[in-house]
């Protein structure tokens, strides 16, 4: 298994351009999220999905927009591209939890480096 | 909103010292978990941390989850290079146990082990 693929490893974008950052996971996984990593500030939740056809926002959603058409691509869309999307990308996914209170770890990607000029 | 605070931010020790990570949560959580991202890497999951006053060990590793379940600690006994890194710890985003793939981070301490 190839686990969690990310692609493109690294980007650089003029401000204004729109762009897919592409996740595929060969895991059967229903959960896939999307994070950005900045400096100081660990990861943060840009939007997520609990299955094929079911997405939703996290805490950082503005500026993106997500798809999941089926369980194994959730690709990420810059639709106009800002300075402030400079950042790694990561893409996680994750099993259906086996209980309430246990959740199962999430496997990432290797990540996409982006930089807006 | 929900929130968890990760000290300190940056660690740097002698080979052989010891090393610990706090992380706080502004409210009860229902579990945490543990990653550390290699320089260049991905984040990889450690352990994750269930009960009330739980206590966990991956050889020079301990993992500790506080009585009140809003704060956990990571410590690493006789630092060796390879335990060069970032160590993030993760709870549930928002309400409920179950966070269908959705956690929020720490901010991650920074390590820096010196041969």
């Amino acid at each position: 298994n190839a686990g969690v693929t990310q692609t493109p490893k690294f980007q650089v974008l003029k401000t204004g351009q729109s762009m897919t950052l592409q996740c595929a996971q060969d895991m059967n996984h229903e959960y896939m999220s999307w994070y950005r990593q900045d400096p100081g500030m660990g990861l943060r939740l840009i939007h997520y999905s609990v299955g094929a056809g079911i997405t939703d926002q996290g805490e950082v959603p503005n500026g993106y927009n997500v798809s999941r058409s089926t369980t194994e691509d959730f690709p990420l869309r810059l639709l106009s591209a800002a300075p402030s999307q400079t950042s790694v990308y990561f893409c996680a996914s994750s099993y259906d939890s086996p209980s309430v209170s246990y959740n199962s770890p999430l496997h990432f990607g290797n990540g996409t480096r982006l930089t807006v000029t | 909103g929900q929130q968890v605070m990760q000290i300190p931010q940056y660690q740097h020790v002698q080979e052989g010292e010891d090393f610990t990570t706090y992380c706080n949560s502004s409210t009860t959580l229902s579990n945490i978990q543990w990653y550390k991202q290699r320089p260049g890497g991905h984040p990889v999951f450690l352990i994750q941390l269930v009960k009330s006053g739980e206590v966990k060990k991956q050889k020079r590793l301990t993992f500790q989850f506080g009585e009140a379940k809003k704060n956990s600690s990571l410590h690493i006994t006789a630092t060796q290079t390879t335990d060069v890194g970032t160590y993030f710890c993760a709870g549930p985003l928002g309400a409920g146990g179950t966070s269908y793939g959705k956690l929020t981070f720490g901010q991650g301490t920074i390590l820096t082990v010196h041969p």
